[in-house]
This record gives C-alpha cells, structure tokens and sequence, in this order.
C-alpha cells in the first residue's frame, strides 16, 4: 500500500548507543520531514527536506542528523542517544506545494 | 514563522454533547490550516483542511472547523459527540506558498464520558 512506512516501531536503546530510524515513501513526495511526539509538548520539527541533497534544521534539531540522497528515503540518526531522546518519533511527506502531509505510523524509542 | 495556540490541554465532554477544540494561530503571511486526530496508540490522520474558498470546513465524521482570519483562528466543533472521538487533536499551520513544514499547536485531549 502507498504510504510513509517507518521501521522499526519500536526501539530500546542504551546511552550513548547509536542508530537510524528509517523512513521510506512511494508516493514520490518531494517534502519530508521528522517530528518528535512527547506529552504535553505536540510535535516538534527535527529536520526537514524539500528534496534529494537538500535537508534543513527544525526547531529541535540537535542530537539528530539526516540525509536524503534519493526522494524515497529520508533517515534520522542519533549518533550518542541520551535519555532526553526518549520520544515517539513521526516521519511524514508531502506533495510541493499542496501543505498536506501523510504521516507514519511512528516509531517509539527508549533511551535508557 | 507560524505558531499555533490550542487554548485547552484536556477537554471532557459527555458523549452527546456538543464540543469545541480552540485553535488560534500566528502568522506573518497567508496560511494553510489543518486538524489532525491521533486515536490511542495510533499514528496522525488529517481530519480537515482550509487552504482556500469557503472558511467553513468539514469531516466526513461530522466535525466542523471555520477559518476565522480576522482573530487568526481555527477552532473546531461537533454538536455531538460520541465515545469514539474520543482521541487528541492537533492543529497545525503552514504558509500558503504549501512550501514549509507544519507547525503544531501541543494538543488537546478530547475525553468523551459515557
């Protein structure tokens, strides 16, 4: 099915242990970008990109990096997970232009 | 930059009753305005969207949004409730140009009571 898959779903990590969560669309959606969920707080932009080799900084960007070097992928990396990246992370892509995001189904993550 | 301002964290309603989830937004130029819903343990779905044409809005599940440019609001309604909306909405702007990503307000928990 068409869509925003993020893998894993969820996720225990270690301080100071690395990964990437993954995003994936087949939508051919030139905007992505990734939020993090935590209570009270909505989400937040992390980073976003316009397109492949262009990626921009959120709001909350430290700690995380991103690349996208096709229009299918956008990955998010935690190079030293820290406790305070404890969250619930959303990818999400869209058309340029229309404002109208399609959002995965998230990945939950602990940093312990 | 956008901002958005939902005024209410948590909302209790008794099912049947009417609703309003207040969502005010700021901007320096013309917008696009969404409401997403989040069920438990579930990813963001839209619900609605204003990005031209009639300032009213409305769902397929009976939610209402009106675009209200002169107090910069988004505030959404349902005259009757049920114990499956029960979720957290989200409203979220972006400029018109469609060409920035979306700004969230923090949420509002909608409780439905039997």
């Amino acid at each position: 099915n068409a869509g925003v898959t993020q893998t894993p779903k969820f996720q225990v990590l270690k301080t100071g242990q690395s990964m990437t969560l993954q995003c994936a669309q087949d939508m051919n959606h030139e905007y992505m970008s990734w939020y993090r969920q935590d209570p009270g707080m909505g989400l937040r932009l992390i980073h976003y990109s316009v397109g492949a080799g262009i990626t921009d900084q959120g709001e909350v960007p430290n700690g995380y990096n991103v690349s996208r070097s096709t229009t299918e992928d956008f990955p998010l990396r935690l190079l030293s997970a820290a406790p305070s990246q404890t969250s619930v992370y959303f990818c999400a892509s869209s058309y340029a232009g229309t404002g109208i995001y399609t959002f995965g189904s998230g990945t939950r993550l602990t940093v312990v | 930059a956008q901002s958005v301002t939902q005024l209410d964290s948590q909302v209790p309603v008794f099912e049947e009753a009417p609703v309003e989830l207040r969502c005010n937004y700021s901007s320096s130029v013309s917008v696009y305005l969404f409401w997403y819903v989040q069920y438990p343990n579930q990813g963001l779905q839209l619900l609605l969207k204003y990005l031209s044409g009639s300032t009213l809005v409305e769902s397929i599940n009976g939610f209402e949004a009106e675009f209200n440019k002169s107090q910069t609001s988004f505030h959404l309604r349902k005259p009757s409730v049920h114990i499956s909306d029960t979720a957290e909405y989200f409203c979220a702007v972006t400029e018109s140009s469609g060409n920035t990503p979306l700004v969230f307000g923090k949420g509002t928990r909608l409780s439905v009571i039997a």
